[in-house]
Order: C-alpha cells, then structure tokens, then sequence
C-alpha cells in the first residue's frame, strides 16, 4: 500500500497520560498535514510541514500538543496530559508540494480518553 | 482567516435522482476547492476538486461548479446510487499548499 499510513489505527489511554502518534506520507510527498475531527464535524486543521520544517502550529489546541517530522519523511504528534475532550479522530495528509495542492488523507488514529 | 459554510447538513435522495450540496467561503482569495466523500470510520478521499482559473469540472456522474463573483461552489451528483451514501466534505485552500479550511459535512443517504 503505497498511501498515507497511520498508527495505531485505535488508542485507549487514561486521562493524565501521553500519547503519541505516527504518520507515514506518501513517499516523495514534501507536505505534511495533522487534522483532527471530531463526530459530526469535518477534519479540523492543527500543523503542517514543508519537509522537516513546521511553517504552521498556532493552530495546535493547546500546548500539550506537539509535532514533529525530524528528517522529512514520517511524523509524530504527541499530546501530553490527555484530557477527555481530546478523544477523537487525528487524521495525517499528504501532499506533493511545488504548486499540487491534492492532499491524500491516511486512515487515522482514532483516540479515546477514558 | 477561511470560512467554508456548507449546506444541507443532511440530504436524502431517491436513487436515480439528483444531488446537489453547495459550499460558501469567505475569502476572495482562496483558489483551490476540493470535495472529499468519507464513508463511516473511513478517511476522507478526494472525488472532484477545481480551482479557481474555471468555473466547472465534470466527471463521470460527479461535477463541480464555482462561481467567483458570489464565492460559491456546488457538487452536483447525477443518477445517484447507494454506494454513493457517505458524509461529503466541501473545503477550500487560500493559496497553493496551505492547510485546508472543510466545511462540517453534508451526510448524503440515497434510497434504493
């Protein structure tokens, strides 16, 4: 499979606790986005990447989460001292870059926080 | 910042017929509008997009119309089946590979 990959598929951890997750773009594709949706709502931009750089994360929730992409290919998000409101789906997109705005969304992490 | 408004949030149809969902945005700007259909607990797959150097795109059953002027575009689904019910996303993009802004959904059920 040759798509946007993303693990785990499911998280089920305890408020309080740390989480991290992966996302594995397309290969060769520069741009990177982190989205997350909530039931009934379309994907919600948080950051994104141009290579390792993060050109945009004031739209991360709060400073308990971070992301990372440290040599331009997989990523990370982390969200540290979950809170009940953080359940939900965190989606990963990729794009080519260079002016081809297609972006191609990997399966996503869906997040529970008991 | 971009503001996508979409409209209905539901809509059922008879199979066979016709689907309309439309989509507004608030910035002149913007130049690239996707649609995306997401099926239950899958991810969002890209079906049509245009940008703004047009004003329609067809393909297949599938076509999108824009109009600059009144910042609106429509996703118009012909002949409608059951296979296309599925939650679909209208968004818009301010300029080439910025984050895109989605609108909330439109769930689409269409009766067989």
């Amino acid at each position: 499979d040759t798509g946007v990959s993303q693990n785990p598929r499911h998280k089920i951890t305890k408020r309080g606790q740390n989480v991290t997750f992966r996302c594995d773009p397309i290969s060769e594709h520069n741009r990177l986005y982190w989205y997350r949706q909530t039931l009934g709502q379309g994907p919600e931009f948080l950051t994104y990447f141009q290579n390792e750089a993060q050109l945009e994360k004031s739209r991360l929730l709060s400073d308990r989460f971070s992301a990372e992409r440290p040599k331009g290919s997989f990523s990370t998000l982390e969200i540290q001292r979950t809170e009940q409101g953080d359940s939900a789906m965190y989606l990963c997109a990729s794009s080519l870059g260079q002016g081809k705005e297609t972006q191609y969304f990997g399966p996503g992490t869906r997040l529970l926080v008991l | 910042g971009e503001n996508v408004e979409q409209h209905p949030s539901t809509l059922s149809v008879q199979e066979g017929d016709s689907a309309v969902i439309k989509c507004t945005y608030s910035d002149s700007a913007s130049n690239y509008f996707p649609w995306y259909k997401q099926e239950l607990g899958k991810r969002p797959q890209l079906i049509i997009d245009i940008r703004s150097n047009v004003g329609e795109k067809k393909d297949q059953r599938i076509a999108v119309t824009l109009n600059k002027t009144a910042k609106h575009f429509s996703l118009h689904i012909t002949e409608t089946q059951p296979e296309d019910s599925a939650v679909y996303f209208c968004a818009g993009e301010l300029s080439g590979n910025t984050p895109l802004v989605f609108g909330k959904g439109t769930r689409l059920s269409v009766i067989a």
